[in-house]
């Protein structure tokens, strides 16, 4: 059974940085991209940024390129999303997301979701 | 204001039929056939119901379908259920190597 489980959300300071994980289990996870979704609270849906499987590409939405790095440790089976210089309007649940072809490098779609982990960004 | 434009809500009653269009451009919808839909509950994580614009994932129900002409994709649901009450989104693959979601639709069973 495909589960993700994210971790490392909170209430953080502008300005502030944050470390998102989330751990995969059941798939093979180096075999596919996987994506950073976010949804402010009552909004909706928000692409923040993919990495392949291999962790040799990475995507990012304009809204978050240059102070969000996304990473990857296949040996751990983890997802990362490392966010500095954090702003208000950066306060949403946060999913991780599994990309359902393997044999594709970009985001396209999802098939499984984790359960999302929210962060407030707020002094 | 969201890349992909959606009607923020549609109402059915039980058994009819709806659609609900999801409008990009030549770089994103129209460029490319990766065009998914998913459904979300409230309080809950979204789930997938089309990808590739019109193929429905294991389990999921056939009375949801999903085409694209040009730049708008749809999303039709027929025999409307009670359970079907969510709110849907579409999204693309772009030209710019990202991934749009439409701004979202409210749909409301009679």
């Amino acid at each position: 059974e495909v589960q993700l489980l994210e971790s490392g959300g909170g209430l953080v300071q502008p300005g502030g940085s944050l470390r998102l994980s989330c751990a995969a289990s059941g798939f093979t996870f180096s075999s596919y991209a996987m994506s950073w979704v976010r949804q402010a609270p009552g909004k909706g849906l928000e692409w923040v940024s993919a990495i392949s499987g291999s962790g040799g590409s990475t995507y990012y939405a304009d809204s978050v390129k240059g102070r969000f790095t996304i990473s990857r440790d296949n040996s751990k089976n983890t997802l990362y999303l490392q966010m500095n210089s954090l702003r208000a309007e950066d306060t949403a649940v946060y999913y991780c997301a599994k990309d359902r072809n393997p044999e594709l490098w970009f985001p396209t779609h999802f098939d499984y979701w984790g359960q999302g982990t929210l962060v407030t960004v707020s002094s | 204001q969201s890349a992909l434009t959606q009607p923020a809500s549609v109402s059915g009653s039980p058994g009819q039929s709806i659609t609900i269009s999801c409008t990009g451009t030549s770089s994103d919808v129209g460029g490319y056939n990766y065009v998914s839909w998913y459904q979300q509950h409230p309080g809950k994580a979204p789930k997938l119901m089309i990808y590739d614009v019109s193929n429905r994932p294991s389990g999921v129900s056939n009375r949801f379908s999903g085409s694209k002409s040009g730049n708008t994709a749809s999303l039709t649901i027929s025999g409307l259920q009670a359970e079907d009450e969510a709110d849907y989104y579409c999204s693309s693959y772009t030209s710019s190597s990202t991934l749009e979601f439409g701004g979202g639709t409210k749909l409301t069973v009679l």
